[in-house]
Parts: structure tokens; sequence; C-alpha cells
């Protein structure tokens, strides 16, 4: 991918609400958009990804979705319990998209409130 | 372990210091990157190989210096570093072909310039 903005680079909620994180991409031959999770002094970790003949996929309490003509993809997470808390990456990527693969967003940190 | 072996984990070096990251992989991969994490810019590529042949190199100081012998193992050779290097430097590896399918992550360095 070319450049991937994403928000909020904060958020905040309480144990049990919903969250939504949201990307937006430039490159409209992306064809696949993965998230990652990285804790507090861990390495990022891919939880759910979604590739673009696709509108939406789900694992348990997390969801993601994509809108091709807009531009954008999120991230949902319902019920959301205090493991949740960490740093969520989006990413990108276009075929043949030059050598550096994916395309990570500036990643949210994600603050599960008791 | 994901199959992504980082070492050392942590990093104490002083600026006239010459010391070496190594990272080793044992998925049968073939490409490998090398990112820097840091407060103001999170996961920031440095460097790619594709079966052992360099392909970007996203205008990274010359005091870093990546080797590739093989497709499993990576290195990053550091020498006379500045504070601001001071930083968490990730590896990861990823699929031929369609290569950030598989992408995965290693543990990380956790790097001090003092």
């Amino acid at each position: 991918g070319e450049n991937v903005e994403q928000h909020p680079s904060t958020l905040s909620v309480q144990e049990g609400d919903s969250a939504v994180i949201k990307c937006t991409y430039s490159d409209s031959a992306s064809n696949y958009f993965p998230w990652y999770k990285q804790e507090l002094g861990k390495r990022p970790q891919l939880i759910i990804d979604i590739r673009s003949n696709v509108g939406e996929k789900k694992d348990q309490r997390i969801a993601v979705t994509l809108n091709k003509t807009a531009k954008h993809f999120s991230l949902h997470i319902t019920e959301t319990q205090p493991e949740d808390s960490a740093v969520y990456f989006c990413a990108d990527v276009s075929p043949g998209g030059g050598a550096d693969g994916l395309t990570f967003g500036k990643g949210t940190h994600l603050i599960i409130q008791p | 372990e994901t199959g992504v072996t980082q070492t050392p984990r942590h990093l104490v070096m002083g600026m006239t210091n010459k010391k070496s990251l190594k990272c080793e992989q044992h998925l049968g991969h073939n490409a490998m990157y090398w990112y820097k994490q840091s407060a103001k810019k999170p996961l920031e590529l440095m460097f790619v190989y594709n079966f052992k042949e360099q392909t970007e190199n996203n205008s990274v100081p010359s005091r870093f210096s990546p080797e590739c012998p093989n497709s499993s193992h990576l290195f990053l050779h550091l020498h006379t570093l500045q504070p601001e290097d001071s930083a968490l430097y990730l590896c990861a590896s990823s699929q031929d072909g369609n290569r950030v399918y598989g992408y995965t992550f290693g543990s990380g360095t956790r790097l001090t310039v003092v």
C-alpha cells in the first residue's frame, strides 16, 4: 500500500462496551488488510485479516469490515475485556506493491476501563 | 515462540560500540524484514530481504548495516549509534511470492544507546 491512516490514536472504553478502530487507505489496488495486536512489551500478533473480495469477517468478539468504495476498513471488538487492552495496528498491501509488503497505520492504544 | 527468534532481547550500548542484532526464522519463509518501533514512528520499515537479496532500504542511516547470509537468518550490525536510535527493533518474515501472507514478527530487541 501507499499510505494508511488510523484513528483514533487512543481509545478508552468501559469493560463490556464495544470498541471500533478505523483505517483508511489510498491505494485502490490494495487487496489484503490485516490487523495486529501488540501488548505492552510483546511482539505484534495477527488477530484478524480480510481480503478485498469480502466485506466482513468475524471471529468470536472480533470483526473486521471493509468498504472498498470508500477505501476504509474497521476493527470491531465487542464485549471488551481487560485483556483487550493493547495497541492495535492496521495494515494493507497491494499486489506487486513493492518490496515493503505491508504498510502499517500508526496504531491505536486501546484502554479498557474496569 | 512464533518461529521467529530475535537475540538479544535487551541491549545497552555506548555510542562508540559495535554490536549486532540477530534474527532467525524456522518457518520456511523467504522474505525477512527489520522494523524500528519508537514512540514517534511506530513500525517503521528499515530493510527488506527477499531470497537473501536486499530489495528495500528506506533511507536508513549507514550506521545500520543489514546482513542476510541465507533465507533463515538476518542480522543488523550497529556502529556509532546515536541516543535517538534507542528503540525496539523488530524482525519479521513472510512467505515467498505473496510475501505478506504468513507475516510473523519476532519479539524484538530493546536497544538503549547511552
